[in-house]
């Protein structure tokens, strides 16, 4: 299985910080990676797919980059409904596996 | 608009089998292009996929779970199933169903959940 790994784990931001959380795949994943924004007691929501497409009605102020095993996404300014924790899930091989998450708090 | 939903049995003994249900409406689980998902997270922690099946019928498994999961398609329901044998309290978790594009396996419809708890 491809091993995912993020970081930091959580942070601590304002609204309005510019944010980046970053995720490590055990091998190379050629961008088959989505992005997911998960608030208490909810599913996850989608938001970025291969790497840094923008999942439809989502904010432009998120977006994705990255390439081999090192991928980022970024959220320009954060605002109070974004404090959540986000995942990222590689699709490149079976099982599809996700990272640990990332927990952004407010500061 | 696409709807997933969960339902099954809450609380079940350990060594006994779970089973839940995804009720998919707006739209049809016989189209092409789509997986069917099963994704579970123990209260506190992670995402961990479970498995998936095809419109065709076809089904991938999580090797971890591969020895006790079997995910069936109902077509005449439109829903789709989860079976989970031999259950222990390490099941324990918030079963999810879900959406995938048929080689893009992100997904975009989630169902909201459903709590399954091994217990005796």
């Amino acid at each position: 299985d491809i091993q995912m790994t993020q970081s930091p784990s959580s942070l601590s931001a304002s609204v309005g910080d510019r944010v980046t959380i970053t995720c490590r795949a055990s091998q190379g994943i050629s961008n088959s990676l989505a992005w997911y924004q998960q608030k208490p007691g909810k599913a996850p929501k989608l938001l970025l797919y291969a790497a840094s497409r923008l999942e439809s009605g989502v904010p432009s102020r998120f977006s994705g980059s990255g390439s081999g095993t090192d991928y980022t996404l970024t959220i320009s300014s954060l605002q109070p409904e974004d404090f959540a924790t986000y995942y990222c899930q590689q699709y490149y091989s079976t099982p599809p596996t996700f990272g640990q998450g990332t927990k952004v708090e407010i500061k | 608009q696409l709807q997933l939903q969960e339902s099954g049995s809450g609380l079940v003994k350990p060594s006994q089998t779970l089973s839940l249900t995804c009720a998919v409406s707006g739209g049809s689980i016989s189209s092409g292009g789509y997986s069917w998902s099963w994704i579970r997270q123990p209260p506190g922690k992670g995402l961990e996929w479970i498995g998936y099946i095809y419109h065709s019928g076809s089904t991938y498994y999580n090797p971890s779970l591969k020895s006790r999961v079997t995910i069936s398609v109902d077509r005449s329901k439109n829903q789709f199933s989860l079976k989970l044998s031999s259950v222990t309290a390490a099941d324990t978790a918030v079963y999810y169903c879900a959406r995938g594009g048929e080689l893009v396996h992100a997904y975009d419809y989630w169902g909201q959940g459903t709590l399954v708890t091994v217990s005796s």
